[in-house]
């Protein structure tokens, strides 16, 4: 079975641009989340859909936005970039329930100049 | 609301000793409580977790996590460690209350010296 795949793996853009990132999930896993790990921050949720649905969202300002397909798979979207917003987007995906391990992709590497 | 604490940044063993990666957590209702583990420039890799039942819970790798309902600790434990072992170690939880999201550690990293 083929793992999270997320596209691109580097990206560099200004400030000001907007960006969108890729997540394909296990097939088979409903619940794709994201993450920003940033060093100083570590791990900060951004939001999770459920079957086309934001299920829950992180404290993140609304630049920050996602949408989920009919196939699970994933984009995040990211407007008016600032320098801040460097950082590693991991994106994971899960069966349904609490309960459930995440399965991570390697992640997208942001750097905004 | 969830939280995580991994109150050590950096953990240090020697090849061969026992290792402790410390991890306590709040959460409203019953937790799940999971530890991942991050190579670099990889994401993160599962090694356990803790539903229910026994509270010593054993993962990839020789890894293993005792969960204290009391302490409200999970801490990851490997009896001999390798040097292999080194990387990022982030612990996470997970409960009905907030569904869909895990909140995570910010992680410790764990040096194993030969």
């Amino acid at each position: 079975k083929a793992g999270v795949t997320q596209t691109p793996r580097y990206l560099i853009k200004t400030r000001g641009q907007q960006v969108t990132l890729s997540c394909s999930p296990i097939s088979g896993h409903r619940s794709v989340s994201w993450y920003q790990q940033t060093p100083g921050q570590g791990l900060q949720f951004l939001f999770e859909y459920f079957s086309e649905t934001q299920r829950n969202k992180g404290n993140f300002p609304g630049r920050f936005s996602g949408r989920q397909f009919s196939n699970s798979r994933s984009e995040m979207n990211v407007s008016t970039l600032e320098l801040g917003d460097s950082a590693l987007y991991l994106c994971a995906s899960s069966l349904e329930g609490e309960n459930e391990k995440l399965f991570f992709g390697s992640g997208t590497q942001l750097s905004v100049l | 609301a969830q939280s995580v604490a991994q109150p050590e940044d950096q953990v240090n063993v020697a090849e061969g000793n026992p290792l402790t990666v410390k991890c306590t957590y709040s959460v409203s209702g019953n937790p799940y409580l999971f530890w991942y583990v991050q190579y670099p420039n990889r994401g993160l890799q599962f090694l356990l977790k803790y539903i229910t039942g026994d509270n010593l819970v054993k993962g990839s790798y020789g890894f293993e996590a005792e969960f204290n309902k009391s302490q409200t600790s999970f801490h990851l434990k490997k009896p001999s460690a390798l040097v292999s072992d080194s990387a990022l170690y982030f612990c996470a939880v997970r409960d009905h209350a907030d569904a869909g999201k895990s909140t995570f550690g910010d992680g410790t990293t764990l040096t194993v010296k030969p």
